[in-house]
């Protein structure tokens, strides 16, 4: 299974650059890497979405280094309405998508 | 997501009463998937499909089935219901152009 890696939790304060990070371990060569971000008693939403180097809209940034092992999600200048869980994900196996843990994003004012 | 609905929203059962919560989407998306999610383990995949009839097995697959009878209804049953499954159950429609999926809002099921 495609299970990637994060962090379990991270805090940070309104304003603040905050940068999230994966391992994509065993991705392959036509994955894409996907982040989705999950608010309280919601379905994960889809953030953004890149394949390499990096991808900008307008809710955040996307970094994948040369290798696709790893890929940095930027969530620029943070306010409390960002706290939420993030989800990394890239489909390895094809047909199933596998999520890992996700990070928990505290924002504090 | 408007495109994706879930019923029903909230069901509470006894254990051993068979349970089944549907997932209904209108974008015609070949692909859709069954997850739960419980505190302290993200979202776990249940069962998937990848069009009418055709599905397979996640993660945690035990005590579950689906089925798949036509493009816009995904249905999860739960046989004999166990307090173990007392879980938020999304479904998801995935987008195999963008590779997006899109969630449907939820079903808390809790199991007496």
């Amino acid at each position: 299974l495609a299970k990637t890696t994060q962090p379990i939790s991270m805090d940070s304060y309104e304003g603040q650059e905050v940068n999230i990070t994966c391992s994509h371990n065993n991705i392959a060569t036509n994955d894409y890497i996907t982040w989705y971000q999950q608010f309280p008693s919601q379905g994960p939403r889809f953030i953004i979405q890149g394949y390499k180097t990096k991808v900008t809209n307008e809710v955040a940034s996307l970094f994948i280094p040369a290798d696709r092992k790893s890929s940095t999600l930027s969530l620029p200048r943070v306010s409390l309405s960002d706290t939420a869980v993030y989800y990394c994900l890239n489909n390895n196996a094809g047909n199933m998508l596998t999520f890992g843990g996700g990070t928990r994003l505290m924002v504090k004012p | 997501d408007a495109g994706i609905t879930q019923s029903p929203r909230h069901k509470v059962t006894e254990t051993g009463t068979p349970v089944t919560l549907r997932c209904h989407q209108t974008e015609n998306h070949r692909y859709m998937y069954w997850y739960r999610q419980d505190p302290g383990h993200g979202l776990r995949l249940i069962h998937y499909s990848y069009g009418v009839k055709d599905t397979d097995k996640g993660e945690v697959s035990d005590g579950y089935s689906v089925s798949r009878s036509k493009t816009e209804d995904f249905l999860l049953t739960l046989e004999s219901a166990t307090s173990s499954q007392t879980s938020v159950y999304f479904c998801a429609m995935r987008d195999r152009v963008t590779d997006t999926q899109y969630f449907g809002p939820g079903t808390r099921l809790t199991v007496l």
